[in-house]
This record gives C-alpha cells, structure tokens and sequence, in this order.
C-alpha cells in the first residue's frame, strides 16, 4: 500500500530565497507522481506531473525531481514570492490505483 | 477547454439528511474520482468511476455512494448526514492514469 510523507509540515521563508519541499513515498512502482498547489478553502492545482520514465519536470521556477529507487520526489521553487504562499501537496499512482496523497507542506513567503 | 466544475459550491445541511453533489469533468475525459477533505484527515479517496463504472472505492461508509452518467458527469451522494462528514469534496477528471485535474471543491457543512 503506497504511502506518502512530506517534509516539513511547514516553512516560511523571505522573499527571493530558492526553496525545496521534499515527498517521500513506500511504493518504488509508482506510476505518475503529481504536484499540487492548494489556495486555502480552493480546490488543488496541478503544478507539475512527472511520469515513471521521467526524471523531472521544469515548469517556470518550478522543478520537480523523482528519484524512484529512493522513493523520494522534490520540488524546487527559484526565488520564492508571497504569491507562492500555499499548500503544496504531492500524490502518487502506482498501478491501477487512485491517487495517494501527503499531508502537505504549508508554505509562507515573507515580503 | 473549461475546466471542472462542481455545483454547488457550498451547502449547508443538517443530521440525517441526504446530499447529492455534481462533477463535470474536463471534456473528453472519462476518469472522474471524488475525495474527502478535512483538516485531521487530510485527502482522502472516495471513488473513481470510468466509463459509467466505479474502478476503484476507498475506504468509506456505505452512506457514501456515486454515480457517473454516459456523458462523464458524475455524481455522489451522503444519505443519513453526519457531522463528521463536513468537508470540502473535490473531484477530479484525468484521461486515464494521467495527469489529474481537480475542480473547485463543494464546501458541505452539516449541522
């Protein structure tokens, strides 16, 4: 049964600083992983998807890396801004499953 | 392309009433799964239904039921409310096991 944790539960950060939000999950077959961005009381966003063949995916400053022999996956911000304030989540498919997600990372960025 | 929608976007109900809520997938896709959103829980997987058939259930009272019609719309119902069953519901469309597109999220509140 796929599990997935992310690390920190939180962070703040000033502005411009470069960040990474880690996501570790137990099922090395997974399928796709997925970023999400969450607005608080909205729905999820879709960041960034990375396929079981990829590596990683760069989109804007976003970069997201998935390493399955370590079971990690991580996303990158470049010069962070208050508009990047939110909770990132990260969810995996293995197989024909649905999607399993972290808890999250709540994000603050400090003007 | 329209996103997904769901209606309506908040209800207020109260103990032991029942509750229908609507997804409209992305066009063309025939995947549409339903998750449970609260603070202590977190995401948590109701259904998925592809092609009017539920694929995959998760791990929730049988008072938890859904639907999907042949145009890829889908519904789900909460009969016999509790209120622990205040949430935001999300749903979400793919194509297949492909990237997930999340609409905005019914607000139900049970009193």
């Amino acid at each position: 049964k796929q599990e997935v944790t992310q690390i920190p539960a939180a962070l703040s950060v000033p502005e411009g600083e470069n960040l990474v939000l880690n996501c570790s999950f137990t099922d090395s077959a997974i399928y796709n992983l997925q970023w999400f961005r969450q607005d608080p009381g909205k729905g999820l966003t879709s960041l960034l998807l990375i396929q079981s063949s990829q590596r990683e995916q760069t989109s804007g400053r976003l970069n997201a890396s998935l390493d399955k022999s370590s079971g990690r996956s991580t996303l990158y911000i470049a010069a962070s801004q208050p508009g990047d304030s939110a909770t990132y989540l990260c969810a995996g498919i293995s197989g024909n499953t649905p999607l399993v997600f972290g808890k999250g990372t709540r994000l603050s960025v400090i003007a | 392309k329209a996103g997904v929608t769901q209606t309506p976007r908040y209800l207020i109900k109260t103990r032991g009433q029942q509750v229908t809520l609507s997804c409209s997938p992305i066009s063309g896709h025939r995947s549409v799964s339903w998750y449970q959103q609260t603070p202590g829980q977190g995401l948590q997987f109701l259904f998925e239904y592809f092609s009017e058939t539920q694929r995959n259930k998760g791990n929730f009272p049988g008072r938890f039921s859904g639907r999907q019609f042949s145009n890829s719309r889908s519904e789900m119902n909460v009969s016999t409310l509790e209120l622990g069953d205040s949430a935001l519901y999300l749903c979400a469309s793919s194509m297949t096991n492909n990237e997930q597109f999340f609409g905005p999220g019914t607000r139900l509140t049970v009193l």
